[in-house]
């Protein structure tokens, strides 16, 4: 079964400051790969989604991006934090259809 | 897209008891239902789950139905323990997950 690695585990970052969070998948090939914020306290909100390397869907608008450079890695970026912006990060992961996301371990972004 | 509602959005129960959680969706294309468990600061762990063709799925102490005419299915949580007490999600999806807001589930010794 496939396996994600996500890291940092926390982050602490300034307003205005960029972002880069990455995400990698082992165990399998071809993967459709989602991003999803978690505010505190609150839901999954999915963020971006990716079919195959450079396929990326945004579902909502946001100063948050997406990139698929390889099959199995996936990150999220942004130009310029807002506090907004905080909250736990998580990469997931399915293959073979959509039965059952495998979530990453998250990250959890504090802007200040 | 779809839309996930689920309710309550907390649920506090004495150990022994049962708790059911309810969700609702919009999309009647969505296929594909699992309910997942999040402890605190953890990532969410799939407890179980329930395709469209199916009414009922049972396993141990949990189980799933699904209604599609009334597009709502349930977690059913019997002779809950402490260690059940997390937030439960529910989910809907035909080729991505839309999420409900979470059910905080405290079971009380």
């Amino acid at each position: 079964s496939q396996t994600i690695h996500q890291w940092p585990a926390t982050l602490v970052q300034p307003v205005g400051s960029p972002l880069s969070l990455e995400c990698t998948v082992e165990g399998t090939s071809n993967p459709n790969l989602y991003w999803y914020r978690q505010a505190a306290g609150r839901g999954l909100q999915l963020l971006f989604y990716s079919v195959g390397i450079g396929q990326i869907s945004s579902e909502v608008p946001q100063n948050l991006s997406a990139s698929r450079p390889q099959d199995r890695q996936f990150i999220l970026s942004s130009k310029k934090l807002l506090l907004s912006d905080s909250g736990f990060y998580l990469c997931a992961c399915t293959t073979g259809g959509p039965y059952g996301y495998t979530f990453g371990s998250g990250t959890r972004l504090t802007v200040v | 897209g779809e839309n996930v509602e689920q309710h309550p959005s907390t649920l506090s129960v004495q150990e022994g008891d049962s708790a059911v959680i309810k969700c609702t969706y919009s999309d009647s294309a969505s296929n594909y239902f699992p309910w997942y468990k999040q402890e605190l600061g953890k990532r969410p762990q799939l407890i179980i789950d329930i395709r469209s063709n199916v009414g009922e799925k049972k396993d141990q102490r949990i189980a799933v139905t699904l209604n599609k005419t009334a597009k709502h299915f349930s977690l059913h949580i019997t002779e809950t323990q402490p260690e059940d007490s997390a937030v439960y999600f529910c989910a809907a999806s035909f080729n991505k997950f839309y999420f409900g807001s979470g059910t905080k589930l405290n079971v009380k010794p």
